[in-house]
Formats: C-alpha cells, sequence, structure tokens
C-alpha cells in the first residue's frame, strides 16, 4: 500500500524492556521525522533524518536511538524503557528540498509502559 | 528561532457555526504556512497551505490567509459541522531548515449538534 506506515499500533511493554517503533514510506521522500504527542505538549520531535545514513537529534532525544540504512525506513527505538516515554508517536515523512515541506503523517503507534 | 503560536482551546460551536482559530508566528525566513488537521484516533493530515504573503489556503470549506503584515494565519470556515470535530494544529516551515516544520500546541475543535 502507498503511503506511510506504522507499527505495531498499540504496544504495552515494561520498564526497562527495549522497544523498537518502526515506520515506512513508499513514496521516497527524503526527509523522515518521530515525533511524540502528549497531553499539554503538543508535538515534539525526537529525531529526524534528511536522507539515508543521515539522523539528527530533535528537541528530546534522550533516551531514543534511531538508524535510517534505507530511504523508506526510518525506526524509533526505546533502549531501555520509562514510564515517562509513555505516549503516541509519530512517524512523519517530507519531500524535503524546497520550502513547502508539507509533512505527511502516519496513523500513529500508541506506547504504554508499565 | 521560529515559532507558532494558535488560540488556546478546547473551542466549542453548536453545528452551523462560524469558527476562527487564531495563529500567529515568528520566523526568519519567508516561511511557507500550514494547518493541519488531526481526527481522533489519527495521525495528522494537511488541511491547507499558503505559500507566500496574502495567498488563500483553502480546502472543505475551510480557508486561512497569508497575512504577513500581522505574521498571522487564521483558520475560518464559515458553518461548522458536527465531522469537523478535531485538533488542528497551526505550523510554519522554513526553507533552509533542514525539512523541518515549526507546529503550535494544537487546538482542539468539538462541534454539537
Amino acid at each position: 500500500d502507498a503511503g506511510i506506515t506504522q507499527s505495531p499500533r498499540y504496544k504495552i511493554t515494561e520498564t526497562g524492556r527495549q522497544v523498537t517503533l518502526m515506520c515506512h514510506q513508499t513514496w521516497s521522500h527524503s526527509y523522515m521525522f518521530w515525533y511524540r504527542q502528549d497531553l499539554g505538549h503538543g508535538l515534539r520531535l525526537i529525531y529526524y533524518s534528511a536522507a539515508a545514513d543521515i539522523t539528527d537529534k530533535g528537541e528530546v532525544p534522550d533516551g531514543y536511538v534511531v538508524s535510517r540504512s534505507k530511504t523508506e525506513n526510518f525506526p524509533l527505538t526505546l533502549e531501555s524503557a520509562t514510564r515517562s516515554q509513555t505516549s503516541v508517536y509519530f512517524c512523519a515523512s517530507s519531500e524535503g528540498g524546497t520550502k513547502y515541506n508539507e509533512q505527511f503523517f502516519g496513523p500513529g503507534t500508541r506506547l504504554t509502559v508499565l | 528561532g521560529d515559532s507558532v503560536t494558535q488560540m488556546e482551546g478546547p473551542v466549542t460551536l453548536s453545528e452551523e457555526a462560524f469558527l476562527t482559530i487564531n495563529c500567529t508566528y515568528t520566523a526568519t525566513g519567508y516561511p511557507s504556512l500550514f494547518w493541519y488537521v488531526q481526527y481522533p484516533g489519527e495521525g495528522l493530515q494537511l488541511l491547507l497551505k499558503a505559500t507566500k504573503a496574502d495567498d488563500k489556503g483553502s480546502n472543505k470549506g475551510f480557508e486561512a490567509t497569508y497575512r504577513k503584515e500581522t505574521t498571522s494565519f487564521h483558520l475560518e470556515k464559515g458553518s461548522v459541522q458536527v465531522s469537523d470535530s478535531a485538533v488542528y494544529f497551526c505550523a510554519l516551515s522554513d526553507q533552509g531548515n533542514a525539512g523541518k516544520s515549526t507546529f503550535g500546541d494544537g487546538t482542539t475543535l468539538t462541534v454539537k449538534p
């Protein structure tokens, strides 16, 4: 299917466990982003990537790791999950390279850390 | 740095009422401006955009005009429907900002029949 997909859609894990959230896009967009959405905080950028093998920190990167070996995939890993990382996570992509830069969002992953 | 300030919510309206959600921005360059909408349980999706001063973006009965002199991009709709209930985000994208966008905090709209 064309578009941007995230998996899993829902995840419950325990404190201290490693969790990986997957993101896949079919447009060959250069830019990809990870956000978390919490009540009262809007969207906060965790990490972003301008191309394969190029990643950079966003506003709230602590406790997260990303990689981008292929243009279409941008997984987000919580190396040792904490309760404060309970949130809804959104992946997005953008063609970039122009001033327009509208972003296309996935459906989100709701993560609960017990 | 860039910033977006939008009207705090929640906003509750009756069906067929007029909607305005205010959005103002600060940017160093000449940004593109966007309104995104998030329906319950879904990701954000682009509602409309404007790329230069005095442009009007429109979609699904919603409109917003890029006002450089007041650094604003207010969202309006003449007659809201229950199906418009959602969270609305104002955003900007500045060329040269590594493809990133700056988002407002979102405004929750509830439309009652």
